[in-house]
């Protein structure tokens, strides 16, 4: 166990809807990354927040928004889904000054029809 | 930009024998970290081993080693002893050494999925 959780475990939207995604890491991991798995791929890298503000960032579009919350927790928001969002979205923290690893979730399987 | 490549889709071994994974990863920096990530059916990424590229010596952790040429950038995981809970997705991941910003984003490869037999 990681200590990392995601909800929720499955989701499934139609184009043009908007999703939030959760995340909760442990205490003291304030570096949270999310990152888009498709199908028979490696995960690609969305966003990184730190201390709640976002530090970094992938080749994904606006429409991929962010939070990251004083407990530990984030969010992933999607906006007008399309039907190549659907993928396995895992997010990943690590704690203060120790970035090199990074503690993974088990992820959200969105199905956007 | 820096990207990973794993050139085996797919890898079998017998229970209790021995199996070695290729990865092979292209970068301009000197420093940075290379990992082994198993991702079994219930998809969670747990980290195998880990290597820094300034340290010359071999990471091993119980029955995974790993064979680090950094001049010819290869990263390749031995898994010795292979047992059924082996079975899983391993991706091999590049990160810089650099801790801010998508500096600190891991690039994958595109896995290699292990099967164990008996």
């Amino acid at each position: 166990e990681t200590g990392v959780t995601q909800s929720p475990t499955h989701l499934i939207k139609t184009r043009g809807q908007q999703v939030t995604l959760r995340c909760s890491s442990q205490s003291g991991h304030n570096t949270v990354s999310w990152y888009q798995q498709a199908l028979g791929q490696g995960p690609q890298f969305i966003f990184q927040y730190y201390r709640e503000e976002e530090n970094g960032r992938g080749n994904f579009p606006p429409r991929f928004s962010g939070l990251q919350f004083p407990n530990y927790s984030s969010e992933l928001n999607v906006n007008a889904l399309e039907l190549d969002d659907s993928a396995l979205y895992l997010c990943a923290s690590s704690l203060e000054g120790r970035k090199d690893t990074q503690y993974f979730g088990p992820g959200t399987r969105l199905t956007v029809l | 930009a820096q990207t990973v490549t794993q050139s085996q889709p797919e890898m079998s071994v017998q229970e209790a024998e021995t199996v070695t994974l290729s990865c092979t990863y292209d970068t301009s920096e000197s420093d940075y970290y290379l990992f082994w990530y198993k991702q079994p059916p219930s998809r969670q990424m747990i980290l195998v081993i880990r290597q820094e590229a300034y340290k010359q010596q071999n990471a091993t952790e119980n029955r995974f080693s790993v064979n680090f040429q950094k001049a010819a950038k290869s990263f390749s995981l031995k898994i010795s002893d292979s047992q059924l809970g082996d079975a899983a997705m391993y991706f091999c991941a590049y990160r810089p050494s650099s801790n801010t910003g998508t500096a600190s984003k891991l690039t994958f490869g595109t896995g290699t999925r292990l099967q164990v037999t008996l």
